[in-house]
């Protein structure tokens, strides 16, 4: 089964500063896909990024940017000059080919960025 | 175009009380899941619906939960005899392409009194 697991529960980082969200995953799939999402405290969930098991390249959005270290299993969400709207909580997810495609989510972690 | 629509937005209801949940997803897309979100806590599959396949119901916590697809659009989750432990947000997403990007409705903040 596959399985997310994220350890901070809360960051904390200052506005225009680069922040690094935690994410390892368990699978025994060789080939997944892994997510991330925000959720504002108005509940909705954005998707953020998406990283392929096997593509060679770091995904990148924006300013947002997916630090993959497949060998450590580790798919660690980068925020490049956070700004006051990054304020929320982020979920990283894995695939689920196991399970009609759906997506196994982490316990998130809550982003606090000051001024 | 729309989004994942999901309705009520809120739902208050009494213990024992049978709830239904309705999701309408974005025009064209096969797949649509629901997912249920307790306070604090991350998202859990409960059931997954693509095409005119049966869905994959292995993420339902009980034999109270039950959901249907009707005509491969609007989607209906039903809690019978509703618990405490029920409450919760209850979100469902759909996407064209199984295993592609998700999207997400706004969910349906279910309470039970």
């Amino acid at each position: 089964a596959q399985k997310i697991t994220q350890t901070q529960p809360g960051m904390f980082v200052q506005e225009k500063e680069a922040v690094t969200l935690d994410c390892t995953y368990d699978t025994s799939d060789p080939s997944y896909g892994l997510f991330w999402y925000k959720q504002p405290s108005s509940g909705e969930m954005i998707f953020l990024i998406y990283q392929g098991s096997y593509d060679q390249q770091n995904a990148t959005e924006g300013r947002y940017s997916l630090n993959f270290q497949k060998a450590r299993k580790s798919a660690n969400l980068v925020i490049s000059a956070s700004q006051l709207g990054d304020s929320a909580m982020y979920f990283c997810a894995i695939l689920n080919s196991n399970s009609g495609y759906a997506l196994n989510f982490g316990k998130g972690t809550s982003l606090l960025v000051t001024p | 175009g729309a989004g994942v629509s999901q309705s009520p937005s809120n739902k208050v209801t009494e213990k024992g009380k049978d709830v239904e949940l309705r999701c309408d997803p974005i025009s064209g897309h096969t797949a649509l899941y629901w997912y249920r979100q307790s306070l604090g806590q991350g998202l859990e599959f409960l059931i997954y619906f693509q095409g005119n396949s049966a869905p994959d119901k292995s993420g339902l916590p009980s034999d109270r939960f039950s959901a249907e697809r009707t005509g491969g659009s609007v989607s209906t989750l039903t809690i019978q005899r509703t618990q405490q432990e029920d409450s919760a947000v209850y979100l469902c997403a759909s996407t064209s392409t199984a295993g592609m990007t998700l999207h997400f409705g706004n969910g349906t903040r279910l309470t039970v009194t």
